[in-house]
């Protein structure tokens, strides 16, 4: 089945250790996202990708990068984790910008020691 | 900016019938889209409206009304499996682009 794969499912970090998450998919859309999530919270967006074309939003902090190599992949950079950044990540793809719902991986639980 | 609001919390019985509400003010619409979220797992796609009236889709139907800035998703015949979080989404032109936005959802709890 085409699906969105996070991976890993748990990722625990030391403070200020850089940590990368990523995300893959096979549903060949063009365009990915990253959220966070916090406990009950709403998914917060940080930044997507249209296909090559980054949009950050404006109050992602510059502690987080993200790469998207090709199509399939999408990584989660955080240069400096923070206590305040465990979260739960998601990615979500979807065929156009906004037009088709997101289809959402699993999710990568992220801790911070 | 975007403003999304929803109950926090539901409780309903099993086999009962129930609606979750959304209200939104929003920079402009295209569209709103619903998300069932079971505790730690990833949101799933329930519905979509772009257009006022009942969107039939099964057991997940979802009603909007553009002018009222109002959403509801009624959920018949409950079962123990939907306790999760209802989570409502708009679509707005933000920055050149469609950019969706989650509430912060509602935690159904479906008792026996």
């Amino acid at each position: 089945d085409a699906m969105v794969i996070q991976n890993p499912r748990y990722q625990v970090t030391q403070f200020g250790k850089p940590v990368t998450l990523s995300c893959s998919q096979t549903l060949n859309h063009n365009v990915m996202y990253w959220y966070q999530q916090k406990s009950s919270q709403a998914p917060k967006l940080l930044f997507h990708y249209y296909d090559k074309d980054f949009n950050n939003e404006a109050d992602t902090p510059d502690n987080f990068q993200s790469r998207r190599p090709n199509t399939s992949f999408c990584f989660l950079d955080i240069r400096s984790p923070g206590l305040g950044d465990a979260a739960m990540y998601l990615c979500a793809t979807s065929l156009r910008d906004g037009d088709q719902p997101q289809h959402f991986g699993d999710g990568t639980r992220l801790s911070i020691l | 900016g975007q403003n999304i609001d929803q109950p926090t919390e539901m409780t309903a019985t099993e086999g009962a019938i129930v609606q979750i509400n959304c209200t939104y003010q929003t920079s402009g619409f295209n569209g709103l889209f619903w998300y069932q979220q079971h505790a730690g797992e990833a949101p799933t796609f329930l519905s979509y409206n772009v257009l006022d009236g009942l969107e039939e889709k099964g057991r997940f139907s979802s009603f909007l009304s553009r002018s009222k800035g109002y959403s509801y998703l009624p959920l018949k015949e409950l079962q123990m499996k939907d306790s999760a979080s209802y989570l409502c989404a708009v679509r707005a032109p933000s920055g050149g682009y469609q950019k969706v936005t989650f509430g912060t959802g509602t935690k159904l709890q479906v008792i026996p």
